[in-house]
């Protein structure tokens, strides 16, 4: 079965500083990726996915993240936050097969600071 | 495009009492999702349509909760009788392809008194 850790419950960023949010999937095969972020009050929208190809990949709102299949991880960054991005983020895995769902984290609660 | 819609926005609705959430997904989607969120269990997929077929319910929490999808542009999700326990955010989502990830509707904030 697929799963999804996020080691972060909460991460506090000063603004204009970069940011690195930590996910670490466990899945069998080659994986598909996912970061969504949720603001208070709202659903969960897609910031960027993988699922082949350059491991790098860019998103929306100046993310990125970067798939490291050592690792079993797929990190989200981004270079300089601004206040706008305090949110919710969440980290997802599914699979290239059939009827496979999305396995979503926990969440991990972005706050910046002044 | 509209998006996923749902309504109603908000529901407080006495213990005991049936509700009904309801779900429009994009149109040209083949796959529904409803999940459930909570602090303390997060998102958890209650149960997933695809073609208008339920492919996986193991969500579902009991009896009480029960999902249809008539047709390609309509979902439901009922609660009969609802508890306080049930009391949680509940999300639609919809997808034409898994790879492209789903969009999320911005959800049904449920309150049982």
């Amino acid at each position: 079965a697929q799963s999804v850790t996020q080691p972060d419950i909460h991460i506090t960023v000063s603004e204009g500083a970069s940011l690195e949010l930590r996910c670490n999937y466990s899945y069998g095969a080659t994986p598909y990726l996912f970061w969504y972020v949720q603001s208070p009050g709202q659903g969960l929208q897609l910031l960027l996915k993988y699922f082949s190809g350059d491991t790098l990949v860019q998103g929306i709102k100046g993310f990125e993240a970067e798939f490291k299949r050592s690792q079993s991880s797929f990190n989200l960054r981004k270079p300089s936050v601004h206040w706008s991005d305090a949110a919710e983020y969440f980290c997802a895995v599914g699979a290239n097969s059939g009827y496979s769902t999305l396995t979503f984290g926990k969440g991990t609660m972005l706050l910046v600071s002044p | 495009d509209a998006g996923v819609i749902q309504s109603p926005r908000h529901e407080v609705t006495e213990m005991g009492q049936e509700v009904t959430l309801r779900c429009k997904p994009i149109s040209g989607h083949n796959s529904l999702f409803w999940y459930r969120q909570t602090m303390m269990r997060g998102l958890e997929l209650l149960i997933y349509f695809n073609n208008n077929v339920p492919i996986d319910d193991s969500g579902m929490p009991e009896d009480r909760f029960s999902a249809k999808m008539p047709n390609a542009s309509f979902s439901t999700l009922k609660i009969q009788p609802s508890e306080p326990r049930d009391s949680a955010v509940y999300f639609c989502a919809s997808t034409f392809q898994q790879g492209y990830g789903y969009t999320f509707g911005s959800g049904t904030r449920l309150t049982v008194v």
